[in-house]
């Protein structure tokens, strides 16, 4: 079946740092790939996304590229701020009714 | 735009009481909607799929006559948990789908259901 694997957290991160948090997945055929952002206390909200390969997904600083021939679609901000601290979650979408299947989440905590 | 509610934000109950769970589009119709379970530092488990006027989608290892899904219109879907148990206690979100646009989800801030 279909899965999402991101990096554990916490990712621990001071301000204007690099950000990187890794995602692979596993699915048949040519799935859609999202990033969702959940801030502390609010629903998720869709940070990116890309829907074929070589597509790269970009909004608020964050950018991911899918990559097929890795299976990856890895989220990347050159410099973090501390209201980017959040959970993160990576997901893909294949077949129909466009469920989402996620990857298990990581924290991202940005210090000043 | 593309706002959904859920509601309530919270809810204590005891056990073998049932629980109803609100999740509304307030500004745009949704034929699909999603129900998702999240446990502590986990990721999101779809339970099922409500689909406006027809029977739910559940997942494999949901439990549908625990976990009833009416979907009766096109902007408000629930979700009522039955003779609740304090294995049920978790965090609740709801996805609502665009019929029109983009086609993206739009997540609910989620219920907290805690049982005694």
């Amino acid at each position: 079946g279909n899965s999402v694997t991101q990096m554990e957290g916490p990712v621990t991160l001071s301000e204007e740092a690099f950000l990187t948090i890794n995602c692979t997945y596993t699915a048949t055929g040519y799935p859609s790939l999202f990033w969702y952002v959940q801030y502390p206390g609010e629903g998720l909200q869709l940070l990116l996304k890309a829907t074929k390969a070589d597509d790269k997904g970009s909004n608020k600083g964050f950018e991911a590229t899918y990559r097929k021939e890795t299976t990856s679609f890895h989220l990347e901000k050159g410099s973090v701020q501390v209201s980017d601290s959040a959970v993160y979650f990576c997901a893909l979408s294949a077949g129909g009714w466009g469920k989402l299947q996620f990857g298990a989440g990581t924290q991202v905590v940005v210090t000043p | 735009g593309a706002v959904v509610s859920q509601h309530p934000s919270w809810v204590i109950c005891k056990s073998g009481t049932s629980v109803k769970i609100e999740c509304r589009s307030l500004d745009f119709q949704a034929t699909t909607m999603f129900w998702y379970r999240q446990f502590p530092k986990q990721s999101l488990m779809l339970m099922a799929t409500s689909n406006e006027g027809s029977k739910a989608t559940y997942e494999q290892g949901v439990e549908k006559d625990k976990f009833l899904i009416n979907h009766a219109s096109l902007t408000l879907s629930t979700l009522t948990v039955t003779s609740a148990h304090p294995e049920d206690s978790s965090f609740y979100i709801c996805s609502a789908r665009q019929d029109r646009g983009p086609n993206e989800q739009y997540f609910g801030p989620g219920t907290r259901l805690t049982v005694t």
